[in-house]
C-alpha cells in the first residue's frame, strides 16, 4: 500500500533561516515523489518532482530510497514561502495513483 | 492555456439533500481525477479517469457518490444523499499522458458545507 506520512502539521522558521519539511514513504518498490504547494488563495501546484533534479524556487528535494524520505529544504527561508506543502507519492505499477500526505504548514516570520 | 474549471466555487446544502459538482480539464488531457480534501487533511484521491474510462475508484463511497466523464472530456461528481462529513473540498484535476503523465493542474476546487 501507499503511504506518505509527513509528520509536522505546523512550522515556523524566521525569514533568512534553513528550512526542512519531512517526508516519508511507504511504497513497495520505486516510486515517484512530489511536492505540491498550495500559496493563501491559490490552486494546488506542482513545486518539484524528484525525477527533475532541479532546484525551483530555492528548494531542492532528495530522494534517499534507505530511509524512504523525501525532505523538502531550502537553506534561507523567504517571508513568500509561507504556504501549504504537500508531500506526495505516485506508485509505478497499477493504476498509478497519486497519494498525497497530510501536509505542513509553513511560516515564515519577519 | 486555460487551466481546469471547476463549479459551483461554494454550496451549502442539508443532510440527505443531493449535490452536483462539474469538472472542466485542460484541452487534450486525457486523465481526470477527483480529490476530496477534508479540512486539516491532505487531498484524498476519489475516482480517476482515463479519457472516459474509470481507472481507479476504490476509496468511492459508491452508496452514495457517483462520477461521470461520459465524452471523456468534462466530467460530473454526485453525491446523493450527502451527510455531514462529506463537508469537504473537492478538487478535480487533470493531466496529459505524455509528455508530463504524472503531473497534475488542479482546479479551484468546490467547497461543499453539509448542515
Amino acid at each position: 500500500a501507499q503511504r506518505v506520512t509527513q509528520p509536522e502539521k505546523l512550522l515556523s522558521v524566521f525569514k533568512g533561516a534553513p528550512v526542512e519539511l519531512k517526508c516519508n514513504y511507504s511504497y513497495s518498490g520505486s516510486p515517484e515523489l512530489f511536492w505540491y504547494v498550495q500559496y493563501s488563495r491559490q490552486r494546488l501546484q506542482l513545486l518539484l518532482r524528484h525525477i527533475s533534479r532541479e532546484s525551483i524556487k530555492g528548494f531542492t528535494a532528495d530522494l534517499n530510497k534507505g530511509e524512504t524520505s523525501f525532505h523538502l529544504k531550502k537553506p534561507f527561508a523567504q517571508e513568500e514561502d509561507s504556504a501549504m506543502y504537500y508531500c506526495a507519492l505516485r506508485g509505478v505499477q497499477g493504476a498509478q495513483k497519486l497519494v498525497f500526505g497530510q501536509g505542513t504548514r509553513l511560516t515564515i516570520n519577519p | 492555456e486555460a487551466g481546469v474549471a471547476q463549479s459551483p466555487r461554494y454550496k451549502i446544502i442539508e443532510k440527505r439533500q443531493s449535490v452536483a459538482f462539474w469538472c472542466n480539464p485542460i484541452s487534450g488531457h486525457a486523465t481526470l481525477y477527483w480529490y476530496q480534501q477534508i479540512l486539516g487533511q491532505g487531498p484524498k484521491l476519489l475516482i480517476q479517469f482515463q479519457n472516459n474510462g474509470v481507472v481507479d475508484d476504490s476509496q468511492l463511497p459508491k452508496d452514495r457518490f457517483s462520477a461521470e466523464r461520459l465524452k471523456g472530456v468534462d466530467s460530473t461528481l454526485k453525491i446523493q444523499p450527502a451527510k455531514l462529513e462529506d463537508s469537504a473540498v473537492y478538487l478535480c484535476a487533470s493531466s496529459p499522458l505524455w509528455p508530463g503523465a504524472n503531473v497534475l493542474t488542479f482546479g479551484a476546487g468546490s467547497r461543499l458545507t453539509v448542515l
